[in-house]
């Protein structure tokens, strides 16, 4: 049972426009989520991150929105860049538990 | 200098065969992880160490058996491998309450 879902497998954005990539969750004490990402042959670096007491985050060109209501997080990349081509992994932990749950990932693609 | 690195990067092996992945964090982390993505690209964890002690161990085959000399150091040990275990393993570690995170970069296990 996947407990974090990344429902797009891959996403394909213009240069210079925004990118927007999901993320939806079903246990409700999920209250930590993070946002990492990786290029071929390296492991994942950490991103972002948000608790659940805000309901948005925001570093530079990347913002994490949080809608506990509909259990659903989105990474929004703006002004997309070439080298934010990349499979960006969506996870989530309880406070008390540090193991986070991964989604699957979702290989965004940048045109130029 | 590399935060969390294991070797190899890449391992061939034929069936049957026993070997060993190494893991070194220079982060002074407490906690550190052996998780395996899958061919679907989940990430799953395996093992999780805190201060030279197991406490995560998300039932896999005890043919892997990890082993950590160290908070430094965490080894995944693999005996009698199987056409099953080929996968990508990536360490990981984190300070105490899972911030953090840092991941190695991966090492692609193929058995043949």
């Amino acid at each position: 049972d996947q407990q974090v879902k990344q429902n797009s497998p891959s996403l394909s954005v213009q240069e210079g426009r925004i990118s927007i990539l999901n993320c939806d969750y079903t246990n409700s004490m999920f209250d930590y989520f993070l946002w990492y990402k990786k290029y071929p042959a390296e492991g994942p670096t950490f991103l972002i991150s948000i608790s659940s007491i805000k309901d948005k985050n925001e570093d530079g060109r990347f913002t994490v929105f949080l809608n506990k209501s509909a259990k659903h997080l989105s990474l929004h990349i703006v002004p997309s860049q070439p080298g934010d081509s990349a499979v960006y992994f969506c996870a989530a932990s309880e406070y008390s538990n540090y193991q986070l749950i991964w989604g699957a990932g979702t290989k965004l693609i940048i045109k130029p | 200098d590399t935060a969390v690195s294991q070797t190899p990067k890449y391992l061939v092996t034929q069936m049957g065969n026993d070997k060993s992945i190494k893991c070194e964090q220079n982060l002074g982390h407490d906690t550190m992880y052996w998780y395996k993505q899958d061919s679907k690209k989940f990430l799953k964890i395996m093992f999780s160490y805190n201060n030279k002690e197991l406490i995560i161990n998300e039932t896999v085959p005890n043919r892997f058996s990890p082993k950590s000399p160290d908070k430094a150091h965490l080894n995944l040990h693999i005996n009698s491998l199987e056409l099953g275990d080929s996968a990508v393993y990536f360490c990981a570690s984190s300070l105490e309450g899972g911030n953090g995170y840092t991941f190695g970069s991966g090492t692609r296990l193929t058995v043949v």
